[in-house]
Order: structure tokens, then sequence, then C-alpha cells
């Protein structure tokens, strides 16, 4: 079974940076692409991109292109989703997820349990 | 707004069956054979119920059926019981080599 441990609440002032983790099981971590999902309260969800470790290819969603930056560590069997300047706008859950085969970027098929991102004006 | 569009709502009684569509441009849906669809349960992870537009995973009730019919994508859930009571997203793949999700759909079993 896949487990993906993403970290702890995080409470930051709009402008600061933040980076958040997810991490994977070893035996399966490099070769499946990881993803990441927001949810801002009371909306949908949004899938912002995801890596492929292996090679650290990378695929945003539009929406997202710019605003974040996800990266991985191989070593580490973690993946990061990033912001260089928050904005009370990115106040969200995020979820990472990961899918069951490793030849595609999805459907999700294992999820973290989220990191709730709050971001005060 | 959603490239996926989804109702809002979908309300049905215990035992009866609901249908949730989702409809898209073909440029968004990209491939009708990679949609997926995902329940949620109030502050809890999204769980995957089919893929690839009809598939099941692996301990998934069989209660849940998807269908592609022409250009829309659809969940049926039967049966219905309270513990369906969830939000719902279709995800489709797209021409971009991207996902999308749908707006969401809120059951509600009366």
């Amino acid at each position: 079974e896949v487990q993906l441990v993403q970290s702890g609440a995080e409470m930051k002032k709009a402008g600061e940076s933040l980076k958040i983790s997810c991490k994977g099981s070893p035996n399966s971590f490099t070769r499946h692409w990881i993803g990441w999902v927001r949810q801002m309260p009371g909306k949908g969800l949004e899938w912002m991109g995801v890596i492929y470790p292996d090679d650290s290819d990378t695929r945003y969603s539009p929406s997202f292109q710019g605003q974040v930056t996800i990266s991985a560590d191989k070593s580490l069997t973690t993946a990061y989703l990033q912001w260089s300047s928050l904005k009370a706008s990115d106040s969200a859950m995020y979820y990472c997820a990961t899918p069951r085969d490793s030849d595609s970027s999805g459907p999700f098929d294992y999820w973290g349990l989220g990191t709730r991102v709050t971001v005060s004006s | 707004q959603s490239a996926l569009t989804q109702p809002a709502s979908v309300s049905g009684s215990p035992g009866q069956s609901i249908t949730i569509s989702c409809a898209g441009a073909r440029s968004v849906f990209g491939n009708y054979d990679l949609v997926s669809w995902y329940q949620q349960h109030p502050g809890r992870a999204p769980r995957l119920l089919i893929y690839e537009g009809i598939k099941r995973p692996s301990g998934v009730s069989d209660r849940f059926t998807g269908s592609r019919p022409g250009n829309t994508a659809s969940l049926t859930i039967s049966g219905l019981q309270s513990e369906d009571e969830a939000d719902y997203y279709c995800c489709s793949f797209t021409s971009r080599n991207i996902w999308v999700f749908g707006g969401g759909t809120r059951l509600t079993v009366l």
C-alpha cells in the first residue's frame, strides 16, 4: 500500500515564502508521478500540477504556472510545493496524490491527508 | 469556472439511483477514456471511484458505475445509502497533457 505523508499545517503572512512536503513510499516514489491538488475553503478540487521524480519532468495547470513550484528529492522520496511570496488567496488545503500505475500521470489512486495553509494579510 | 461542467447538486432517497453528468468540450476531454470520478466526504481526502471512464478500483462498491454517453461522462450511484452523501468530482486528462477537475456535485441523500 502506498502511503503519502504530508507536512503539518502552516500559518504564514502574505509575502512570506513556504515549502510544504509530501513523503512517499521508497519502493515506488521515483517512478510514479506525484501531483498536487488545491481545495480552497468551501470550494472544489483544483489540479495544480505533477512531477515525475526520476527525471523531474513537471507539468503545471495554466492556472498555477508561475505561481508555485513543484519539485522532488529522490534521495528523500519527497515531493514539494513551494511559494516564493504567499498571498491571502493561497489559503487552502493542499493534497498530494499519486497514481497506482507508473506509466501515467493520473488518475490519483493514493492521497495524502492534506496540508492546510493559512495566509494572513 | 471549471472547463468540466457538473450539476451543483443532486439528491435522492435511500435505495434510489442518481446520475451525475460531466460535460466538456472535446478539446478539454481529450480522451473520453481517461475520465475519472472521485468521492469526497467533508474533512476527508478524495477517494478514487472510477477511472478510464468505466473501471472501478479494487474495493469500490459496484453500486458506482461510470459511463461515457456521447460527449459527456456520467457517474451513476444505485441503491443510494446515507454514506453516499458527499461531494463528487469528475476529472479528465486533457489535450494539454494535464488533468482538470469538474466543479463538483454535492449529493444529498434525503
